[in-house]
């Protein structure tokens, strides 16, 4: 089944630093990549996602980097601010299942 | 977004009692649910996997007599832990699809406490 890696479990950065997210996974039939935000207690919420057919993605301060070949995604969050602190998880999914990666808790020091 | 509804957030049991967790698809048709457990400081673990009418596929390790799953019509999935113990405290949380590898909606959870 698939495995998913993640890098780093933490992570802090100064206020208005960028922080950088990487993930790898290992089944090739995977063609949809998530990542998720979770505070403490609550559901992940969706910040970007990324298909296979696509090698970039960017959404304002967030952008998502998808290497096929290399099997790698990253999540790129510039100009940090205090409220972008909480757990990113990445995720890859395939026809019939999700599964994520270890999760990075990002601190953002004002 | 779509919703999944989830219910309870949370639930206080005695040992060797059975708890009954149940997600259901607001607005959409949920042909897939993922199931997760999540234990403090920890990722999600996907425990099984439940497709409308047909017996869920549970992950290596997941005691499938033990976290019955059922997924009887399109908008409902149950996840019934049964006899628990302490160690199955954790939260729950499931998670569908709107179809085949796209964005998924997350149910609230549910803290299971088992004393």
């Amino acid at each position: 089944g698939e495995n998913v890696e993640q890098h780093p479990s933490t992570l802090s950065v100064q206020e208005g630093d960028s922080a950088v997210i990487k993930c790898t996974y290992s089944d090739s039939a995977s063609n949809y990549f998530p990542w998720y935000k979770q505070e403490l207690g609550k559901r992940p919420q969706l910040i970007i996602d990324i298909r296979s057919n696509v090698g970039e993605k960017k959404d304002q301060r967030i952008a998502v980097t998808l290497n096929k070949t290399a099997k790698h995604f990253s999540l790129h969050i510039t100009e940090t601010q205090p409220e972008d602190s909480a757990v990113y998880f990445c995720a890859a999914s395939g026809s019939n299942d999700m599964r994520f990666g270890a999760g990075t808790r990002l601190t953002v020091k004002p | 977004g779509a919703v999944v509804s989830q219910h309870p957030s949370w639930v206080i049991c005695k040992s060797g009692t059975s708890v009954k967790i149940e997600c259901r698809s607001l607005d959409f048709q949920a042909t897939t649910m993922f199931w997760y457990r999540q234990f403090p400081k920890q990722s999600l673990m996907l425990m099984a996997t439940s497709n409308e009418g047909s017996k869920a596929t549970y992950e290596q390790g997941v005691e499938k007599d033990k976290f019955l799953i059922n997924h009887a019509s399109l908008t409902l999935s149950t996840l019934t832990v049964t006899s628990a113990h302490p160690e199955d405290s954790s939260f729950y949380i499931c998670s569908a699809p709107r179809g085949g590898g796209t964005e998924a909606f997350f149910g609230q959870g549910t803290r299971l406490t088992v004393v």
